[in-house]
């Protein structure tokens, strides 16, 4: 059974440290997406990818945050550095867009990020 | 985007069917109607989606207005595990999707 796969699953960390979440899409998929929900916001897309390449991240800040895809299999979002703020889950999201074919979302279990 | 308005909650008995309406008055022609529901504690998964024409699959039914300004989103027989929030969402391609709040479904037993 095919998933998307997130790690880590939980991460602490302090104000000012670097955090960084991967993802690892599910094979075949040429589309990557970074979301980050809270309460106050609901569910949000920071970036998303195809075929590596990033085609929209208008949703993330970009002084802090990156998102990187160094191979077909791994996509990375770093926090660089962490505010409390940024506490929130962060989901990850697969899918593949082709010519007449819908690009169903099949999204990872999510990173629960608390900034203290 | 265009929006969609939701009610925030709703609740539905064990084994009964479910309607879960969705108003989005202002769709575009291009706007395919998609929904999505997340678990607790997990991510959001796909539901159903259509255009124009009602839809069905092994999760649900969508029921899609003549003039599209509404839609339904139809759980048969609801069970416990159909607790979540189902969300609503508008877009011309399945890629920028815009989850909103969604409406809460509780299950009763």
């Amino acid at each position: 059974d095919a998933r998307v796969t997130q790690t880590p699953r939980h991460k602490v960390t302090e104000m000012g440290q670097e955090v960084t979440m991967r993802c690892q899409p599910i094979l075949g998929h040429n589309t990557v997406f970074w979301y980050r929900q809270t309460m106050m916001q609901g569910l949000e897309l920071l970036a998303y990818f195809r075929n590596r390449a990033p085609l929209d991240d208008s949703g993330m800040p970009k002084d802090r945050f990156s998102a990187e895809m160094p191979d077909a299999t791994l996509a990375t979002l770093k926090i660089q550095p962490s505010e409390p703020r940024d506490s929130a889950v962060y989901f990850c999201a697969s899918g593949f867009y082709g010519l007449g074919a819908y690009n169903e979302q099949f999204f990872g279990p999510g990173t629960r990020l608390t900034v203290l | 985007d265009a929006k969609t308005t939701q009610p925030n909650s709703m609740e539905s008995n064990e084994e009964e069917p479910v309607h879960l309406p969705c108003n989005h008055s202002t769709i575009s022609g291009t706007d395919y109607i998609h929904w999505y529901r997340q678990l607790p504690s997990q991510g959001p998964e796909y539901v159903i989606h259509g255009l124009t024409s009602n839809v069905n699959n092994r999760m649900a039914s969508l029921a899609i207005a003549e003039d599209r300004k509404s839609s339904t989103l139809i759980l048969h027989r609801a069970t416990l595990r159909d607790a979540a929030v189902y969300y609503c969402i508008l877009s011309a391609g399945a890629n920028n999707l815009f989850f909103g709040t969604g409406t809460r479904l509780t299950v009763i037993p």
